[in-house]
């Protein structure tokens, strides 16, 4: 499965869109873009998924770009609930999940 | 709709102490995973089943044995707990290894201190 690059942390303000971004730059075609999220002391929670056009849900988008090197996730409209570490993951569908250190988002009142 | 439930939610075990981990999901999941996460670190699959009746290894199995004892459950096994081994478990369960089947639902987790 491809290495994934994110930031360990970013800060949002409540109420403003949350733009996290990941790096895989060794994706490969079979490869899909999973992103999860880990609310302090719980188990993951999925949150999207993508192969190469984007996807949103009630939860969030994921903006892949075309040559599917990098991609964002976006939560339009961020809540002091959404503070969390996220985990952008490549894998091909029979793979398992590897989990990096992700990134600590922080939504600020 | 319960999800994936583990019990114990706590425990502490003394070094050389064995215990058993269990994992329950009323999805209807053919696959279950354990993983563990160790503070301040991502989560490392320990062991999982594809399907009913199979297990294999993750990336660190090592001083843990599995057994899928049915659809629904996906124990983990201590036989001599060690210091090393204290960290926090989640159990995960999916469809199928499938794409778009193959979202994995997490449990609340199971926190472990050996002493």
């Amino acid at each position: 499965d491809a290495k994934t690059t994110q930031p360990p942390s970013m800060d949002c303000a409540e109420g403003r869109a949350a733009n996290l971004p990941c790096n895989h730059s060794t994706i490969s075609g079979n490869e899909y873009v999973y992103w999860y999220r880990q609310i302090h002391s719980q188990g993951p929670q999925y949150i999207i998924h993508g192969l190469k056009n984007n996807e949103t849900n009630e939860m969030a988008s994921l903006i892949i770009t075309e040559d599917r090197k990098s991609s964002t996730l976006i939560l339009p409209h961020a809540t002091l609930r959404d503070t969390a570490v996220y985990y952008c993951i490549v894998r091909t569908s029979g793979s398992r999940l590897t989990f990096g250190e992700g990134t600590q988002l922080t939504v600020n009142p | 709709n319960a999800g994936v439930t583990q019990t114990p939610k706590f425990q502490v075990l003394k070094t050389g102490q064995s215990m058993t981990l269990q994992c329950a999901q009323d999805m209807n999941h053919n696959s279950m995973y354990w993983y563990r996460q160790d503070p301040g670190m991502g989560l490392r699959l320990i062991y999982y089943s594809a399907s009913e009746g199979t297990t294999d290894k993750g990336e660190v199995p090592n001083g843990y044995n599995v057994s899928r004892l049915n659809k629904r459950e996906f124990s983990l096994r201590l036989e001599s707990a060690a210091p090393s081994q204290t960290s926090v478990y989640f159990c995960a369960s999916s469809e199928a290894p499938g794409v778009g089947k193959n979202i994995q639902y997490f449990g609340a987790g199971t926190r472990l201190s050996v002493l």
